[in-house]
């Protein structure tokens, strides 16, 4: 199976920087994703990484390191729109070759003046 | 435009009923996906599909049924057998390859509550 885990909850500044991690354990490892996601919405597309390193897009970047299980969300210049739940899910091919994205808890981002 | 149409919304079930959410996605993806939501939480996944006529059981599958008869359809039965079903309900999609299936299409969600 499966094994994601992100913090539950985080607050920061408006206008600082904020990093949220994630570590997975998993075989068949395709790729991992970033989806924001305000209460009552549907998920939001941020970033997906396959392979190592950073990729940035604008405000935000997205780090992996498959060797370790590990990928941050970082978000700069922090806006108060940013305050929502942001989830982390890990794509991955099973022993049968279904490939099955696994979400994690979600980590609540509060954003104050 | 293309995307994925989940319906109803919000639906109501009865204790004992079976209800059936609707999903429908026109991007020709041929992996589709049902998640479920409680509130403050993650998303669990419940049922998932890579061609037609296959799926495959999630994390939560007991209570739950689905069928995959056509590339387009992925509708999620809730039994009578999920004792507690009151929750949020997203369908997703994604094309199957690895680097092609880069994004999860997700619809709006339903709603679904026991009265």
């Amino acid at each position: 199976g499966q094994n994601i885990d992100q913090p539950t909850e985080m607050t920061a500044t408006e206008g600082a920087i904020v990093q949220i991690n994630c570590t997975y354990q998993t075989s068949g490892f395709n790729g991992l994703f970033w989806y924001q996601q305000h209460a009552g919405e549907a998920p939001t597309f941020l970033s997906y990484n396959v392979l190592d390193g950073l990729e940035e897009k604008g405000r935000f970047s997205s780090f992996l390191s498959r060797s370790k299980g590990y990928s941050y969300l970082l978000l700069k210049e922090l806006q108060m729109k940013d305050s929502a739940s942001y989830l982390c899910a890990v794509r991955a091919t099973n022993s049968g070759g279904y490939q099955k994205v696994t979400f994690g808890t979600g980590t609540k981002l509060q954003v104050i003046p | 435009d293309g995307g994925i149409t989940q319906s109803p919304k919000y639906l109501f079930r009865k204790e004992g009923q079976n209800v059936t959410l609707s999903c429908e996605q026109n991007l020709n993806h041929d992996a589709m996906y049902w998640y479920r939501q409680d509130p403050g939480q993650g998303l669990r996944l419940i049922y998932y599909s890579q061609i037609v006529n296959d799926f495959q059981k999630g994390d939560i599958a007991e209570g739950y049924s689905v069928s995959r008869e056509k590339k387009e359809s992925f509708p999620l039965t809730v039994t009578s057998a999920q004792k507690n079903p009151t929750a949020f309900y997203l369908c997703a999609s994604t094309p199957r390859g690895v680097r092609t299936g880069n994004t999860i299409y997700f619809g709006e969600g339903s709603w679904l509550t026991v009265v």
